[in-house]
């Protein structure tokens, strides 16, 4: 079985670009959720979409935006980039509807912004 | 809001000891669940083991085990008999049983793990 998959491995850009990242889940989960791992501050949850919407979503600005599409795969976009938002991108997916909700996660993106 | 906290920056075990990796948690939930989390240097975070709060028996996969003190608010991971392949970050992570952030992970700061040969 094919594990959560992320591309692009690498992206640099400059401030002010726009940045997009894909995640493709486990076949058969409908979940996709996005952290971000930034030197110094940990693992910060993004965003939660479930069933093409978006369920929930944690302390970012909305220049932080995504979207889940019919076969469950999502991007992360983050427009007008800022020197903090260099960082791992982490995507995970699950079946909601399980007892633990296990997230899997796919190895990331790493996004240099200069 | 939920905290988690992990105190021990970085352990280091000699290969085959045993080792205990710290961590607490900050809830109003009664339930919810918690997992330990291993990130190793290609970066890909894997469970290595979960627990429910309603249960009291304390969760085992293999050479992992955990304490689970819920009123103590305590998630303690046991690694024995250490292998070198044990070695990489470790996260403690809340999530609760439902509500909103029914979906949200939130992770402590990560504990980094060196096994000696």
């Amino acid at each position: 079985e094919a594990g959560v998959t992320q591309s692009p491995t690498h992206l640099i850009k400059t401030r002010g670009q726009q940045a997009t990242l894909r995640c493709s889940p486990i076949s058969g989960h409908t979940s996709v959720y996005w952290y971000q791992q930034a030197l110094g501050l940990g693992l910060q949850f993004l965003l939660w979409y479930d069933e093409g919407e978006e369920r929930n979503r944690g302390n970012f600005p909305p220049r932080f935006s995504g979207r889940q599409f019919p076969n469950y795969s999502s991007e992360l976009n983050v427009n007008a980039l800022e020197l903090e938002d260099s960082a791992l991108y982490l995507c995970a997916s699950s079946i909601p509807g399980l007892a633990y909700n296990e997230q899997f996660f796919g190895p990331g993106t790493r996004l240099t912004v200069l | 809001a939920q905290t988690v906290t992990q105190s021990q920056p970085e352990m280091s075990v000699q290969e085959a000891e045993t080792v205990t990796l710290s961590c607490t948690y900050d809830t109003s939930e009664s339930d919810y669940y918690l997992f330990w989390y291993k990130q190793p240097p290609s970066r890909q975070m894997i469970l290595v083991i979960r627990q429910e709060a309603y249960k009291q028996q304390n969760a085992t996969e293999n050479r992992f085990s955990v304490n689970f003190q819920k009123a103590a608010k305590s998630f303690s991971l046991k690694i024995s008999d250490s292998q070198l392949g044990d070695a990489a970050m470790y996260f403690c992570a809340y999530r609760n049983a439902g509500g909103t952030s029914y979906g949200k992970l939130t992770f402590g700061q990560g504990t980094i793990l060196t096994v000696h040969p």
